[in-house]
């Protein structure tokens, strides 16, 4: 697609409950990202892939939280045993990875509200 | 990648020029300048990039002084639809994580 496809828009979770959030990226963008953004605070780094190189998962900030990318193409971030502290926005981005970028393309990101 | 530093928050009226700095003092010689918006509920958009000469397009220009240690991205004619928080990110190579500060947020009045 033309864009940085997310879905859901919104997620409504119970506490406890596990959640899966994908993230489509332009084609033939090898780097993908994802931040996570609390309401009324900045961007928050949570994981990097970039080709077929092991992820940066640096940012994670717990081990309830995992991300796959299949290839070069989709992505899924899964937050297990969700908790109230996870309701936030997360936005996931992509862009090629050689010689000059023109900056990333983000999603419109996943709502998640953790009641 | 380099930290910057950017003003908290800024007005403009609508229909002036919006100046918005950024100082990157101990950016190196082979980080670019980015500039990046984020309208409320929306994700961060890009705007702008530069190594060492201004830049200009269709949404703003940028102008990076000559030890590359500030910049400003300019907003021609400000309307409303730009009130967003601006956030300018110095980066090495391309593919590296971008890193989000705090960012200037605009707001442009009538």
């Amino acid at each position: 697609g033309a864009g940085v496809s997310q879905s859901p828009s919104n997620k409504v979770t119970e506490k406890g409950k596990d959640v899966e959030l994908r993230c489509d990226p332009i084609s033939g963008h090898t780097a993908l990202y994802w931040y996570r953004q609390r309401l009324g605070q900045g961007l928050e780094f949570l994981i990097y892939f970039q080709g077929n190189s092991a992820p940066d998962k640096s940012g994670l900030p717990s081990d309830r939280f995992s991300a796959e990318r299949t290839g070069e193409s989709v992505s899924t971030l899964t937050i297990q045993r969700t908790q109230q502290e996870d309701s936030a926005v997360y936005l996931c981005a992509s862009t090629h990875s050689w010689g000059e970028d023109y900056g990333y393309t983000f999603g419109s990101g996943t709502r998640l509200t953790v009641v | 990648d380099a930290k910057t530093t950017q003003p908290t928050s800024m007005d403009c009226a609508e229909g002036r020029a919006a100046n918005l700095p950024c100082n990157h003092s101990t950016i190196s010689g082979n980080e670019y300048v980015y500039w990046y918006r984020q309208i409320h509920s929306q994700g961060p958009q890009y705007i702008i990039h530069g190594l060492k000469n201004n830049e200009t397009n269709e949404m703003a220009s940028l102008i990076i002084t000559e030890d590359r240690k500030s910049s400003t991205l300019i907003l021609p004619h400000a309307t409303l639809r730009d009130t967003a928080v601006y956030y300018c990110i110095v980066r090495g190579n391309a593919g590296n994580m971008l890193t989000f500060g705090g960012g200037t947020r605009l707001m442009v009045k009538p």
